[in-house]
């Protein structure tokens, strides 16, 4: 089946570092990708999502790229601060139709002051 | 935040017994998404909802029932609980106009659930 994953379960960045988390995705129908933030006892939070005419999208210190090519897509996160340690998730819709989603495992952030 | 609240967010009960987990959204968002989170598997599908009484199965939806009567409410039924259901219940919605995938989900914060 489908699937996406993460490249590294676990991220340490010194706290005003960037960060960068990766994801690769397998179907190379796939339109359209979203990025998710847990944290401990919280449901995922939205942050950013990307349709696939696009290559890039920012939001407010966060760029989301996208290579279509090698389907590929990273999360980057500028100036990281302590509020954003938590764990990261990609997403991809499996249908267009349904909204179904194909999650990721995960990537941990670790900010260290 | 979006609209959603998810009752209980904890319980503990024993095996064999039925449990009733509640979604509810002010958002009135067509599509609801029940998933369970655990270790090693990350968020996976149960079932979701594409309107009122309308209902599909998710990637994991044995031994788990759904209903949706009222476009705020969808209901997550376990008909006689198993320990293997102990989890972290997720209730996500989305707005899906002209087709769910290209509209974000939203989360609810969970339901621990512990089956004993």
């Amino acid at each position: 089946g489908e699937s996406v994953g993460l490249h590294l379960p676990t991220l340490s960045v010194q706290e005003g570092d960037n960060s960068i988390i990766n994801c690769a995705y397998s179907n190379s129908a796939s339109d359209y990708f979203i990025w998710y933030k847990q944290e401990s006892g919280k449901g995922p939070q939205f942050i950013i999502d990307i349709r696939s005419n696009m290559d890039k999208r920012q939001g407010q210190r966060v760029t989301v790229l996208l290579n279509k090519t090698v389907k590929h897509l990273s999360l980057q996160i500028a100036a990281t601060q302590p509020g954003d340690s938590a764990v990261y998730f990609c997403a991809d819709p499996l249908s267009s139709n349904t909204g179904k989603l194909i999650f990721g495992q995960g990537t941990t952030l670790q900010v260290k002051p | 935040d979006a609209g959603i609240t998810q009752s209980p967010r904890h319980k503990v009960t024993e095996t064999g017994t039925p449990v009733t987990l509640r979604c509810h959204q002010t958002e009135n968002h067509r599509y609801m998404y029940w998933y369970r989170q655990d270790p090693g598997h990350g968020l996976r599908l149960i079932h979701y909802s594409y309107g009122v009484k309308d209902t599909d199965k998710g990637e994991v939806s044995d031994g788990y029932s759904v209903s949706r009567s009222k476009t705020e409410d969808f209901l997550l039924t376990l008909e006689s609980a198993t320990s293997s259901q102990t989890s972290v219940y997720f209730c996500a919605i989305s707005e899906g106009q002209g087709g769910g995938g290209n509209q974000p989900q939203h989360f609810g914060d969970g339901t621990r659930l512990s089956i004993l």
